[in-house]
């Protein structure tokens, strides 16, 4: 089973950050890798798809890279509403694994 | 637009069954994967399985812990995902997602659904 480890586990960023998310994989995934936004409450909400494609309705500040194993997504100029959990998850294998997530907080 | 919409919250007991829905709308719902995706309390994503309306293709991941079924009744458009014996460990929010592809493929998750709250308490 392909694992995801994403990191880090949490950081604490103001408005204007340019923040930076990590998930790596435990063996190559090619580009099927996504990205997804969750607020407290709400369902997941997908970012990026195919490593570095932004859905539609995504602001540009959110964008997405890497290929293989090694994978991130950066935040450009963080907005207010910014402030969540971001998951990645493969879908290279029918297991369709998660990492382990990123709570981005205020500092 | 393509809507995907859950079952309502379930308060059961331990031991007991259920089966909660997922059904879709928007789009060729046969054509499409369904996952299902648990979040116990307080804690990330986990990847349930996934199956294949179109022929019933079903595939678990081997990382999820727990007896459960997953099933789908293309000619009403719904997925579903049931429990014979309730545990309080079941306990979570239950989400189901569409993959964006159908047949041999590798695309991820694109629409979700609300989430269906189950809790398992005596």
């Amino acid at each position: 089973d392909i694992q995801m480890t994403q990191s880090p586990s949490s950081l604490s960023a103001s408005v204007g950050d340019r923040v930076t998310i990590t998930c790596r994989a435990s063996q190559t995934i090619s580009i099927f890798l996504s990205w997804f936004q969750q607020k407290p409450g709400k369902a997941p909400n997908l970012l990026i798809y195919a490593a570095s494609s932004l859905e539609s309705g995504v602001p540009s500040r959110f964008s997405g890279s890497g290929s293989g194993t090694d994978f991130t997504l950066t935040i450009s100029n963080l907005q207010p509403e910014d402030f969540a959990t971001y998951y990645c998850q493969q879908s290279y294998s029918s297991s369709l694994t998660f990492g382990g997530g990123t709570r981005v907080e205020i500092k | 637009e393509v809507q995907l919409v859950q079952s309502g919250a379930e308060v059961k007991k331990p031991g007991e069954s259920l089966k909660i829905s997922c059904k879709g709308s928007g789009y060729r719902f046969s054509s499409y994967w369904i996952g299902w995706v648990r979040q116990m309390p307080g804690k990330g994503l986990e990847s349930i399985g996934i199956i294949y309306p179109y022929d019933s293709d079903t595939r678990y991941s081997p990382s999820f812990q727990g007896p459960v079924t997953i099933s789908a009744d293309k000619s009403i458009s719904t997925a579903y995902l049931q429990w014979s014996s309730l545990k309080a460990s079941d306990t979570a929010i239950y989400y189901c997602a569409r993959r964006d592809c159908g047949g041999d493929c590798r695309g991820g998750f694109d629409n979700w659904g609300q989430g269906t709250m189950v809790t398992v308490s005596s």
